[in-house]
């Protein structure tokens, strides 16, 4: 059965500054990755997803993930974050066409003014 | 508005009690999840559905739980005999077929007393 970890439960970030927030997954085959975001009060909203082809894929909000098979990361990414990105973001791993999706713990990204 | 539906958005009941909430996906999507998410966790995995067509229940939830699609439309989950330990978000989900990303209601929260 597949999984996701994140290892990353809380993540502090001063405002303008870069951000990484790190994914692990576990499948033996190729997983349909996601990752979505969370604020305060909100539902979950799509941000990204991978299902082939380009390992790097570009989201909404200025976002960015990298697929890598070799170290079955899916690490998203943003070069300089806003107050308005606040928020806890999960990461979720599909297997095959035939299955759930499966999400991670998530990370709370706290932004410093 | 066309996204997905959830109703009630908040009950309050006492142990003991059964809960049902609705769930109304987007239309033409043939896939409909149910995910519970409590505080500071990811959404955990209860079942989902195909048409009508239950296709998984997660073995962490007790017989307690059913959960239904008629007709491969609008969704219903009911917890019977409630305990203080199912106070969560009942969240709901659709996706257009098999693999694709899960389009998120904005939740049921319940609070058993």
């Amino acid at each position: 059965a597949q999984s996701v970890t994140q290892p990353d439960i809380h993540i502090t970030v001063s405002e303008g500054a870069s951000l990484e927030l790190r994914c692990n997954y576990s499948y033996g085959a190729t997983p349909y990755l996601f990752w979505y975001v969370q604020s305060p009060g909100q539902g979950l909203q799509l941000l990204l997803k991978y299902f082939s082809g380009d390992t790097l894929v570009q989201g909404i909000k200025g976002f960015e993930a990298e697929f890598k098979r070799s170290q079955s990361s899916f690490n998203l990414r943003k070069p300089s974050v806003h107050w308005s990105d606040a928020a806890e973001y999960f990461c979720a791993v599909g297997a095959n066409r035939d299955d759930k999706i499966i999400f991670g713990k998530g990370t709370r990204l706290h932004i410093l003014p | 508005d066309t996204g997905v539906s959830q109703n009630p958005r908040h009950k309050i009941t006492k142990r003991g009690q059964n809960v049902t909430f609705r769930c109304d996906p987007i239309s033409e999507h043939n896939r409909l999840y149910w995910y519970r998410q409590t505080l500071g966790q990811g959404p955990e995995f209860l079942t989902y559905f195909q048409n009508e067509a239950q296709l998984e229940k997660s073995r962490l939830l007790s017989d307690r739980f059913s959960a239904e699609r008629p007709k491969g439309s609008f969704s219903t989950l009911e917890i019977q005999r409630t305990e203080q330990g199912d106070s969560a978000m009942y969240l709901c989900a659709s996706s257009p077929w098999a693999g694709r990303e899960l389009f998120f209601g904005e939740g049921s929260r319940l609070t058993v007393l």
